[in-house]
């Protein structure tokens, strides 16, 4: 079945810095990558979609400045955390869908990364 | 603007006991829907879609559009279902979640 997978899986740093998160889809190619969040004891919300190389469309509320998604290639995503503070610690989970079969519209999830901001 | 209601939060029941996770939508057009499931330590993953039609691990899900209701159903609870349960709402290509039932079934 499709795999995604994120690295780092668990990240601690500094208020002021910045942190990047890569989302890569293993063995199929895809086109859309979500980026979500997910408070503890709580459902996950959208903070942004990006398709290979154009872009990506933040949901309201989102800094754009703040959450820089790049999806450079159809297999990789990344979302850089940029000047973090403690209140962005939190569990940042992506998901990818492809263009063909099954992938074409189901969503498949990373494990998520675990960020603490000291 | 779309919305996901899932009024448990917390669903614990005896195994081989039937149980049922509501979900309700609100959505302007024809929804699509679906059921996600998260075992412990483990990542989300799809456990069915309304269009499919199918039953998952013995769990059913009915749309009701006059109810605007989308519950999951098992017969006969297993030790094995216990897990986080998200019931989800696509437009375009955005998925909401609703806040997620933990279910625990008892042996």
């Amino acid at each position: 079945g499709a795999v995604v997978s994120q690295h780092p899986s668990w990240v601690i740093c500094k208020s002021g810095t910045s942190v990047k998160i890569e989302c890569r889809s293993l063995d199929f190619q895809a086109t859309t990558m979500f980026w979500y969040r997910q408070f503890p004891k709580q459902s996950l919300m959208l903070m942004a979609t990006s398709n290979e190389g154009s872009k990506a469309t933040y949901e309201q509320g989102v800094e754009k400045d703040k959450f820089l998604i790049n999806h450079a290639s159809l297999t990789l995503s990344t979302l850089t955390v940029t000047s973090a503070h403690p209140e962005d610690s939190s569990f940042y989970i992506c998901s990818a869908r492809g263009t063909s079969g099954r992938s074409s519209y189901e969503q498949y999830f990373g494990p998520g990364t675990r960020l603490t901001v000291t | 603007a779309q919305r996901v209601t899932q009024p448990e939060k917390l669903l614990s029941v005896f195994k081989g006991a039937p149980v049922e996770l509501k979900c309700n939508y609100s959505y302007s057009g024809s929804p699509e829907l679906f059921w996600y499931v998260q075992y412990s330590r483990q990542r989300l993953q799809l456990l069915l879609r309304h269009i499919s039609r199918e039953s998952i691990k013995g769990f059913t899900a009915d749309l009701n559009k006059g109810e605007t209701s989308f519950h999951l159903k098992k017969p006969f609870a297993q030790e094995e279902d216990s897990a986080m349960y998200y019931c989800a709402l696509i437009s375009g290509s955005r998925l909401t979640f609703g806040e997620g039932t933990q279910l625990t079934v008892n042996p």
